[in-house]
């Protein structure tokens, strides 16, 4: 099973719509947990850290369940600029694990 | 401030051919990482180096090595390269394990025939 699991979508949204995915983590030792942005055919870079309270970044909203062991993000008013694949990212014994990432299109 | 850099960009190699991948960073990272992407797989460590003078082996070490040259610079090593290490390489550091953000190279990707 791997360590850290996504829908890989993709999810295809018109702007301005809302638009939310989730990820499985299997080891509930995991530390730390990411969202991470990947433009096509570009390095990854970091969206937004999940902390336990759920956090918010402008039309980013991330919440972690513990208990369940998912992470999700949620963006709203989607921008033509959103479009990129996401990545889900768990800190496991200051190692990091990455999804496959999940796809995101918004169209105009 | 460049960041995070990686030469070459795009490499070809014949299988049997070795190579050496080049990471440096500007932003005194304690920490380096290497990864490959292939579709579907997400990302996958190769080799990390916590600080300098230390390297620990990742998830698919099989086939690499690598070089903690001083806190700057993180190279990686094919000595015999073949069809199935054909990837997307990504060299990343952050200011020290795991917790804090990982910032990354623009990639290199290669292509073993």
């Amino acid at each position: 099973r791997k360590e850290v699991e996504q829908d890989p979508g993709p999810f295809n949204v018109p702007e301005g719509a809302t638009v939310a995915f989730n990820c499985t983590y299997s080891n509930s030792a995991s530390q730390s947990f990411f969202w991470y942005r990947q433009d096509c055919r570009k390095e990854p870079k970091l969206l937004m850290s999940v902390y336990s309270s759920g956090n918010e970044d402008g039309r980013f909203t991330a919440q972690l369940n513990r208990a369940s062991q998912y992470i999700s993000l949620l963006i709203r008013d989607s921008k033509l600029s959103d479009s990129a694949t996401y990545l889900c990212v768990v800190n496991i014994n200051y190692k990091l694990s990455f999804g496959a990432g999940t796809t995101v299109t918004v169209r105009a | 401030n460049a960041g995070v850099t990686q030469t070459p960009k795009f490499q070809v190699l014949k299988t049997g051919q070795s190579m050496t991948l080049q990471c440096a960073q500007d932003m005194n990272h304690n920490s380096m990482y290497w990864y490959r992407q292939d579709p579907g797989m997400g990302l996958r460590l190769i080799y990390y180096s916590a600080s300098e003078g230390t390297t620990d082996k990742g998830e698919v070490p099989n086939g690499y090595n690598v070089s903690r040259l001083n806190k700057r610079e993180f190279s990686l090593r094919l000595e015999s390269a073949a069809p199935s290490q054909t990837s997307v390489y990504f060299c990343a550091s952050s200011e020290s394990g795991g917790v804090n953000e990982q910032f990354f190279g623009p990639g290199t990707r290669l292509t073993v025939l």
